[in-house]
């Protein structure tokens, strides 16, 4: 069974910082991988998706990448600002089609 | 990528009483799923919505407590039913194609008293 894990659960930075945040899968038998991001209350919004057979994917200050033979990918925020606070979470997509996600990763970037 | 409506966005009903919530995809998509969210956790997946015949359940979830309905390519409905507290939580859809990555709802935030 596909098992996805996101570190760290939580993270606060101050403002301007660069950041990775983590996601590791057991199973590399994966069509993609997908990075959301989820207000308080809300529903997903789709920030990268990262097809199997590519290493990283990239939206302005966004950038992901997968190792699918390791089941790891990053995502990396640049010059994190308030706007960016909100949980991140990653998500695989097995042969069964439908995602599996992670716990999240809770960001808090500070003024 | 599809643009997926949902609602309500939020509700409050009675316990025993029963909520349908609606999913409108902009566009045909071939997979349609229902996700829970219980707060401070992740997506639970309840069931595949199959356009045309029954949902696919998961494992803890019954077609009795959380009726499905797909009649085509652009629209499904969740019902919660017979509600007790414990089904308090954020319902969440989605839709898309495998090989696009999947879209989601805005999500509705159900508390029963």
């Amino acid at each position: 069974k596909q098992e996805v894990t996101q570190i760290p659960a939580a993270l606060s930075v101050p403002e301007g910082e660069n950041l990775v945040l983590n996601c590791s899968f057991t199973d590399s038998a994966i069509y993609n991988l997908q990075w959301f991001r989820q207000d308080p209350g809300k529903g997903l919004t789709s920030l990268l998706l990262i097809q199997s057979s590519q290493r990283e994917q990239t939206s302005g200050r966004l950038n992901a990448s997968l190792d699918k033979s390791s089941g790891r990918s990053t995502l990396y925020i640049a010059a994190s600002q308030p706007g960016d606070s909100a949980t991140y979470l990653c998500a695989v997509t097995p042969s069964a089609r439908q995602l599996t996600f992670g716990s999240g990763t809770q960001l808090t970037v500070l003024p | 990528s599809a643009v997926i409506s949902q609602k309500p966005s939020r509700d409050i009903c009675q316990r025993g009483t029963s909520l349908t919530i609606q999913c409108q995809v902009d566009s045909q998509v071939t997979m349609m799923f229902w996700y829970r969210q219980q707060p401070g956790q992740s997506l639970t997946l309840i069931a595949t919505a199959n356009q045309g015949s029954e949902a696919t359940y998961e494992s803890g979830f019954v077609i009795d407590k959380f009726p499905i309905s797909r009649p085509n390519l652009t629209f499904s409905t969740l019902t919660v039913s017979n509600m007790s507290p414990e089904d308090s939580s954020i319902y969440l859809c989605s839709g898309g194609e495998v090989t696009y990555g999947y879209t989601f709802g805005s999500g509705t935030r159900l508390t029963v008293v």
